[in-house]
């Protein structure tokens, strides 16, 4: 199962940020947490990962509470080709698991 | 630099007949894993090669399910016979083993429908 809990779905207006919660009170100190996203029709596609320092690249900023209990991953400016499903998963550092996917948050990026 | 490929995109069987997928990964890529989504179900791990051994296959339905990589490059998955719950999309992805947690790149999916 996984062990994480996010919002079914949420909304953003186009050009704004939009900011996805992702509750994972039992993550582990030896867990990073990731952030994956599935646009329709499309496979998954990694987005950014980190482990207890707020991490940034190019596409998104994840940022992870000093407890580590919960995280939001930021947008900083949505596009409609944003819309998708966004999945939260902790996963073993060091090692090569699989992947273990929740329900995800479904983003409806509005005109 | 070419992604994790897949084909068919889409494959339309009948029940009872065989059916198999094919999964190219990235170039140089050790691991390389098999997911499924069910219609309205989140995506199931199947399993996971690391070069052409089979390191976790834990996920994998029934003995219907066959899946190879002789020679560690591309990788296959058979269905035979296949049932119609079998419907769904195949996801394919691979990363570098470089015993650090590195991003898994997917395909873009088979489509498989079981008539």
């Amino acid at each position: 199962d996984a062990k994480t809990t996010q919002p079914p779905s949420m909304d953003c207006a186009e050009g704004r940020a939009a900011n996805l919660p992702c509750n994972h009170s039992t993550i582990s100190g030896n867990e990073y947490v990731y952030w994956y996203r599935q646009i329709h029709s499309q496979g998954p596609q990694y987005i950014i990962h980190g482990l207890k320092n707020n991490e940034t690249n190019e596409m998104a900023s994840l940022i992870i509470t000093e407890d580590r209990k919960s995280s939001t991953l930021i947008l900083p400016h949505a596009t409609l080709r944003d819309t998708a499903v966004y999945y939260c998963i902790v996963r073993v550092a060091h090692r090569d698991d699989k992947i273990i996917f929740g329900k995800g948050t479904r983003l409806h990026i509005l005109p | 630099e070419a992604g994790v490929t897949q084909f068919p995109s889409h494959s339309v069987i009948e029940k009872g007949q065989t059916v198999t997928l094919r999964c190219d990964p990235i170039s140089g890529h050790d691991n390389l894993y098999w997911y499924r989504r069910v219609m309205g179900k989140e995506i199931k791990f199947l399993l996971h090669f690391v070069k052409e051994s089979k390191q976790d296959e834990s996920g994998m339905p029934n003995n219907r399910f066959l899946a190879e990589r002789t020679g560690g490059t591309y990788s296959t998955l058979k269905v035979q016979p296949a049932e119609l719950e079998d419907s769904g999309v195949y996801f394919c992805a691979s990363s570098l083993n470089s015993g650090i947690n590195t991003e898994a790149f997917f395909g873009q999916g088979t489509r498989l429908t079981v008539v």
